[in-house]
């Protein structure tokens, strides 16, 4: 059974920075690109970033471009989010997501989230 | 990148069909993914690669492509279908993933 753990999620400080993280297991971790979307308190789905099977290519939205850095450990089945400069409107729950078998965007396994909230 | 439409709500009576609609330019591209999300849950995948289901996902649902427009049917709708329905796919210049704004399905 696919699992997809997040973690890290607190209350910070605009401007500040913080890091989540998410465990995976039961299925093999670097066979798939991985992703994070975010949905804010009551809104949509946006997605975040993506991380290839090795690590070697990302993507951002733009909307947090230049701010946020995603990666991963192939070692430890883990995928993490840097994330710095943060913003009120980063506020959110933050999922960690698993590429389908046909590739993404399907996204087939999630996990239960995490929540960022950024306020003073 | 592009954007994907979807329209806020909708609503079925019980045991009619409904069909929930993304429109967006990246679809004459890209197939679409369609999710399933209950209160307080994480998103479900429900369709997928335009019209594939996962292993689960009962067969009153499916999905079909046409232009700029992805839809996801629902043949029967039971109360427990009662949920948010996102639509995603790539933008454009397929780096980026794209969700639809989300459509609230009401079970009358």
């Amino acid at each position: 059974e696919v699992q997809l753990v997040e973690s890290g999620g607190v209350v910070v400080q605009p401007g500040g920075s913080l890091r989540l993280s998410c465990a995976a297991s039961g299925f093999t971790f670097d066979d798939y690109s991985m992703h994070w979307v975010r949905q804010a308190p009551g809104k949509g789905l946006e997605w975040v970033s993506v991380i290839s099977r090795d690590g070697g290519r990302t993507y951002y939205a733009d909307s947090v471009k230049g701010r946020f850095t995603i990666s991963r450990d192939n070692r430890k089945n883990s995928l993490d989010l840097q994330m710095n400069s943060l913003r009120s409107e980063d506020t959110a729950l933050y999922y960690c997501a698993k590429e389908g078998s046909s590739g993404w965007p399907t996204f087939d396994s999630w996990g239960q989230g995490t929540l960022v909230t950024v306020s003073s | 990148s592009s954007e994907l439409t979807q329209d806020p709500a909708v609503s079925v009576a019980l045991g009619q069909t409904v069909r929930i609609t993304c429109q967006g330019d990246s679809l004459r591209s890209y197939s679409a993914s369609w999710y399933q999300q209950k209160p307080g849950q994480a998103p479900v995948l429900v369709i997928y690669d335009r019209n594939k289901r996962p292993s689960g996902i009962p067969d009153r649902f499916s999905g079909s492509n046409s232009g700029n427009t992805a839809s996801l049917t629902i043949t029967g709708a039971q109360a427990e279908d009662e949920a948010d329905y996102y639509c995603n796919s790539r933008d454009s210049s397929g780096k980026h993933v794209v969700f639809g704004g989300g459509t609230k399905l009401t079970v009358l």
